[in-house]
């Protein structure tokens, strides 16, 4: 079956860094998305993967290893309003996303 | 980037009346939508596949008769929730990709609609 992992709650402190993991497995793959998610609100778009690597984009970074089906959300200096639920989505053969249930991180001064 | 917009934000509607929801791609087409509910900490579930001139794709386990959806235009999606009742009570969110445009894959979601059935 199709299935995506990711821990359910982080804590960080701020001004630190944070790696959150999710591993996938999916029927083909097409791409392995970040999505930020504040309580109550939609989720907003961080990172695409499709190809073995790191993608940087200032203070967030995304890696992905198609052959282990793992990827990485790496978050640095972290700020108070980085507080929210991270979701991981695997794109399978369908161009369909599977979604992981969130990891919800925890920020503290 | 591109911008989806949906409404209502919140709506509050008694038992057994019906609720409607819209999605709006504002500066792209869309042939394709996506309706998502998301209850309290959990993740977004896929409810169904909304495609432009045709009948929507429902995921298992969605009842297409009470939760219709048209997409009579490229640009517009509803998702009507008919005879709600209190278990419905969810954060409903729509998305689309634009992909005419440069399509990174990314999908572009709207704000959400909160329905609360009394």
């Amino acid at each position: 079956g199709q299935n995506i992992d990711q821990p359910t709650e982080m804590t960080a402190t701020e001004g630190a860094i944070v790696q959150i993991n999710c591993t996938y497995q999916t029927s083909g793959f097409n791409g392995l998305f970040w999505y930020q998610q504040h309580a109550g609100e939609a989720p907003t778009f961080l990172s695409y993967n499709v190809l073995d690597g790191l993608e940087e984009k200032g203070r967030f970074s995304s890696f992905l290893s198609r052959s282990k089906g793992y990827s990485y959300l790496l978050l640095k200096e972290l700020q108070m309003k980085d507080s929210a639920s991270y979701l991981c989505a695997a794109m399978d053969s369908n161009y369909q996303l599977i979604w992981g249930a969130g990891t919800k991180l925890i920020i503290k001064p | 980037g591109a911008v989806v917009s949906q409404h209502p934000s919140w709506v509050i509607c008694k038992s057994g009346t019906s609720v409607k929801i819209e999605c709006r791609s504002l500066d792209f087409q869309a042939t394709t939508m996506f309706w998502y509910r998301q209850f309290p900490k959990q993740s977004l579930m896929l409810m169904a596949t909304s495609n432009e001139g045709s009948k929507a794709t429902y995921e298992q386990g969605v009842e297409k008769d009470k939760f219709l959806i048209n997409h009579a235009s490229l640009t517009l999606s509803t998702l009507t929730v008919t005879s709600a009742h209190p278990e419905d009570s969810s954060f409903y969110i729509c998305s689309a990709r634009d992909v005419q445009g440069a399509d990174t894959g990314e999908l572009f979601f709207g704000e959400g609609s909160r329905l609360t059935v009394l």
